[in-house]
């Protein structure tokens, strides 16, 4: 079955440092690859979609690869901020309109000032 | 924005009664979607709609239902609430299930206590 892992430990970043999170799946190959975050009692907000035929994408101190020779992504935020603290999950999509999307359990991601 | 908007931050209920979760997106969104959020498990999917009147089991359906009479509103239905089933719930919508369309837009969820 298909299955999506990220680090499952927190994440604890000194401010101004870059911040890597990592999403590896097995048994899938996805068509495109989504990372949402999320906020203590609050559901996950969109940040960027990547897809299978790109490497790398960036929004603002936000960066993501895709590869899917190893089949990873690596979510990265430049010069993090204490408000870049919070829970990150990857999401693989398929690329028929049928296909469900697959949440990874998310990597908590803290910056220390 | 898209807004999703669930009935209730945070329910208690007993063992044994029916619970509804109502969720209502105000984006003209075809697809609806109920999920489950559990520590170490990430979102697992419940139901999804794809249509008003249409609806698709997820990967846990067991012990729940769902209802959609109209576009925008979605229901999550618990016919006989058991402690298992204490968790948040999340509600998202998407405009289309079209890949890089599939871009999900969730409520602020409802935590579930069952006693």
């Amino acid at each position: 079955s298909q299955k999506i892992e990220q680090n499952s430990e927190a994440l604890n970043i000194q401010e101004g440092k870059t911040a890597t999170l990592t999403c590896n799946y097995t048994n899938y190959s996805p068509a495109y690859l989504q990372w949402y975050r999320q906020d203590p009692g609050r559901g996950p907000v969109f940040l960027l979609l990547i897809r299978e035929n790109e490497k790398e994408k960036r929004k603002e101190r936000l960066k993501v690869t895709f590869d899917t020779t190893l089949k990873q992504s690596l979510f990265h935020i430049t010069a993090s901020q204490p408000a870049d603290s919070a829970t990150y999950l990857c999401a693989l999509v398929g690329g028929s309109s049928a296909s469900k999307i697959i949440f990874g359990s998310g990597t908590r991601l803290s910056i220390r000032p | 924005d898209v807004k999703v908007t669930q009935s209730s931050r945070y329910l208690v209920k007993r063992t044994g009664e029916k619970v509804f979760l109502e969720c209502v997106q105000d984006m003209d969104h075809e697809n609806m979607f109920w999920y489950r959020q559990d520590p170490g498990l990430g979102l697992r999917l419940i139901y999804f709609s794809y249509d008003v009147k249409m609806k698709e089991k997820g990967d846990i359906p067991e012990g729940y239902s769902v209802s959609r009479e109209k576009k925008e509103r979605f229901s999550l239905i618990l016919e006989s609430a058991s402690t298992n089933q204490t968790s948040m719930y999340l509600c998202a919508s998407s405009r289309s299930r079209e890949g890089a369309k599939n871009i999900q837009y969730f409520g602020a969820g409802t935590r579930l206590s069952v006693l």
